[in-house]
C-alpha cells in the first residue's frame, strides 16, 4: 500500500544503454513529477505532468523522455545513458499543480552509469 | 544561479534544545515555502509550509518563520529529538515552478 512507488530501486548500466524508470502513485493525485538529485545533493525538478499533460519541462537533455499513460503513472525513459546521468531520481505526486502543494515522494531510484 | 540557498551544510544540536535551520531566497515572486525532511535511502517527506502572506506557521514542535523583506525563512524545532536527525530541504514555489535548496544535515546529539 505504498503511496508513491518507483521501480527499480537500483539500476547499474553501461554508457550508451537505454533504460526506463517507472513510477506509480495510489493517492489519487493529478500531478506527478520527476526530480534528479546529483552528487552535489541538489534536488532539481526535471518534468511535471498534470492530468497527463506536460506542464514543467526544465532544461533537460532530450535523451530524457517522460511518459504518462494515465494520472497514476509517470515513467522516465533515458536514451544513450552518459556518466553524468548517474544520480538518484525521485518521483513525486501532488493534488493540484505545483505551487504550495504538498508533494509526496517515492523512495528514489539510484542510477549508476559505468 | 541558486535561487534558494541553505548555507549551512550541517548542524549539530543537543537533544532537547532548539534546532534552527535557515534558508534564503532571491526571487520575491515565490508565494509558497515548504520544508521537507529526508532520511537516508528514502524520499523527502513534507514537514511544514508557509504562504508568503504569513510570517509564521506552527505545527507541534515545528515552526516556520518568514521574513519577506530579508528574503529569509527559518525552521525551528523545539525540543529537538533523536528522530529529527535527517537532511532538511527548503523549497520555494510560484505557479508551476519549484526550487529546492541543497539541504542541511541536522545531527541531534544525545
Amino acid at each position: 500500500d505504498t503511496a508513491v512507488s518507483q521501480t527499480p530501486k537500483y539500476l547499474v548500466t553501461q554508457m550508451g544503454n537505454d533504460k526506463s524508470i517507472k513510477c506509480e502513485q495510489n493517492l489519487g493525485h493529478d500531478t506527478m513529477y520527476w526530480y534528479k538529485q546529483d552528487s552535489k545533493k541538489f534536488l532539481k525538478i526535471m518534468f511535471s505532468y498534470n492530468n497527463k499533460e506536460l506542464i514543467i519541462n526544465e532544461t533537460v537533455p532530450n535523451r530524457f523522455s517522460p511518459k504518462s499513460p494515465d494520472k497514476a503513472h509517470l515513467n522516465l525513459h533515458i536514451n544513450s545513458l552518459e556518466l553524468g546521468d548517474s544520480a538518484v531520481y525521485f518521483c513525486a505526486s501532488s493534488l493540484g499543480r505545483t505551487s504550495g502543494k504538498i508533494q509526496y515522494f517515492g523512495p528514489g531510484t539510484r542510477l549508476l552509469v559505468l | 544561479d541558486q535561487q534558494v540557498k541553505q548555507n549551512s551544510p550541517s548542524l549539530s544540536v543537543q537533544e532537547g534544545r532548539i534546532s534552527i535551520l535557515n534558508c534564503d531566497y532571491t526571487n520575491s515572486m515565490f508565494d509558497y515555502f515548504l520544508w521537507y525532511k529526508k532520511y537516508p535511502a528514502e524520499g523527502p517527506t513534507f514537514l511544514i509550509s508557509i504562504s508568503s502572506i504569513k510570517d509564521k506557521n506552527e505545527d507541534g514542535r515545528f515552526t516556520v518563520f518568514l521574513n519577506k523583506s530579508a528574503k529569509h525563512l527559518s525552521l525551528h524545532i523545539v525540543p529537538s529529538q533523536p528522530g529529527d536527525s535527517a537532511v532538511y530541504f527548503c523549497a520555494a514555489s510560484v505557479d508551476d515552478k519549484i526550487i529546492f535548496g541543497k539541504g542541511t544535515r541536522l545531527h541531534i546529539l544525545p
